[in-house]
């Protein structure tokens, strides 16, 4: 079975602190994914990486950067949180090259920022 | 560009009634077709997909979906519905060939009342 994980499901943030959402997947996937959820906008594509140390923005890259230094792992990074940020972060991964391009998620992360 | 179109945010059904949720896609070449299920505080998980050949897809938890080219759509469909059916469903697309990102629909609640 394919497993993403998540390093948080829960996460509770003051504004302006640096904020790290890790994502870890087992199934040496290349294409990893960061999104973002909210009611009534579904989601939202923030990052895509296709390699280590390769990454594309999404729709709305504002605010976020992210790191792959490892192919297994994915991070999305807050560099000074603010309370727009407060969301639901999904992460996905899928196999480069392979179509269909189906995505396997994470359980997701609500984070709060206060 | 593909777009793809959820006609209904929400749906509320009775137990044991049937289900349609709705799903319209806009593209210029062929699609793949992806329905996903968030269960609550969860991540995403493939309902079922759309490649090619019958227009008739089957999936866990007894959905099924129709791929009409003509009228661009892909309704799912579940003859009787549970309570456990309660979550958000999301409509996806990819290309062929494409940059091997899935387009989402917004998702469409489903409440399946006792």
């Amino acid at each position: 079975d394919v497993k993403v994980t998540q390093s948080s499901r829960y996460l509770v943030k003051r504004t302006g602190e640096k904020v790290f959402l890790e994502c870890v997947q087992d199934m040496d996937h290349e294409n990893m994914f960061w999104y973002r959820q909210d009611p009534g906008l579904g989601l939202r594509l923030i990052y895509f990486s296709y390699d280590v140390k390769m990454k594309e923005k999404g729709d709305i890259p504002e605010g976020y950067s992210v790191s792959r230094e490892k192919k297994e792992r994915f991070s999305l990074i807050l560099e000074s949180a603010s309370t727009n940020q407060t969301s639901m972060y999904l992460c996905a991964s899928s196999f480069y090259g392979r179509a269909p391009y189906e995505q396997y998620f994470g359980p997701g992360t609500r984070l709060t920022v206060t | 560009a593909q777009s793809v179109t959820q006609l209904d945010s929400q749906v509320p059904v009775f137990e044991e009634a049937p289900v349609e949720l709705r799903c319209n896609y806009s593209s210029s070449v062929s699609v793949y077709l992806f329905w996903y299920v968030q269960y609550p505080n969860q991540g995403l998980q493939l309902l079922l997909k759309y490649l090619s050949g019958s227009t008739l897809v089957k999936g866990i938890n007894g959905f099924e979906a129709e791929f009409n080219k003509s009228q661009t759509s892909f309704h799912l469909r579940k003859p009787s519905v549970h309570i456990s059916d309660t979550a958000e469903y999301f409509c996806a697309v990819s290309v062929p060939g494409g940059s091997e990102k899935l387009v989402f629909g917004k998702g469409t609640k489903l409440t399946v009342n006792p």
